[in-house]
């Protein structure tokens, strides 16, 4: 059964450092979405992205934070200068219609 | 702006047994979506069930059912001959069902859910 994968599983980054989350959605879908959990917490909305263009936003992802599909297969999310309260997990999730799959998520550590 | 509520944020079930987990959600559109995500210990986010609004009869998978209430803005999910594997944190979501699929998903807080043997 085709899923999404995320690379890395953990990344541990110095504050100010940038990072690269990478994704890969599964194959047929149109619709990518980046999601965050700081631990203990809800799972929050970050960024939607169709047609290679960003959909939606919300208020978290602000100038440091950037999304790309650089080719017919990846979703990367960048964060320019990562902030101790970057820490979370983040999830990467894909649809083709109104289901969104989930991948296994990359935990950011920011020391 | 739409919000969902769970408010068990901690539950408990004997294996084999019938648990119910509650959610309540805001909205003021009529077309939307529901859905419940179960996150196992690995924080894998995984689809359990979903909803859709404009329909009257309850989804089912398996030993998974949900009681949708439009009127009450209720979703709940109930889980048939509880199983070790179905120890979790449980999340439900909504999303818009207009302006084709690339709207989010807002999540509740979660119910942990615990089976014990």
């Amino acid at each position: 059964e085709p899923e999404v994968t995320q690379t890395p599983s953990h990344q541990v980054t110095q504050m100010g450092q940038e990072v690269i989350l990478r994704c890969v959605p599964i194959s047929n879908h149109l619709y990518f979405y980046w999601y965050r959990q700081i631990l203990g917490q809800k799972v929050e909305f970050l960024v939607s992205f169709y047609n290679n263009e960003i959909s939606e936003k919300s208020e978290i992802f602000d100038d440091q934070f950037s999304v790309e599909r650089p080719d017919g297969s990846n979703f990367t999310l960048k964060i320019r200068s990562t902030k101790l309260e970057d820490s979370a997990m983040y999830f990467c999730a894909s649809s083709l219609l109104y289901e969104q799959y989930f991948g296994p998520g990359t935990r950011l550590t920011v020391t | 702006a739409q919000t969902v509520t769970q408010s068990q944020p901690e539950m408990s079930v004997q294996e084999a047994e019938t648990v119910t987990l509650s959610c309540t959600y805001d909205t003021s559109e009529s077309d939307y979506y529901l859905f419940w995500y179960k996150q196992p210990p690995s924080r894998q986010m995984i689809l359990v069930i979903r909803q859709e609004a404009y329909k009257q009869q309850n989804a089912t998978e398996n030993r998974f059912s949900v009681n949708f209430q439009k009127a009450a803005k209720s979703f709940s999910l109930k889980i048939s001959d509880s199983q070790l594997g179905d120890a979790a944190m449980y999340f439900c979501a909504y999303r818009i069902g207009y302006g084709g699929a690339t709207n989010k998903l807002i999540f509740g807080t979660g119910t942990l859910l615990a089976v014990q043997p």
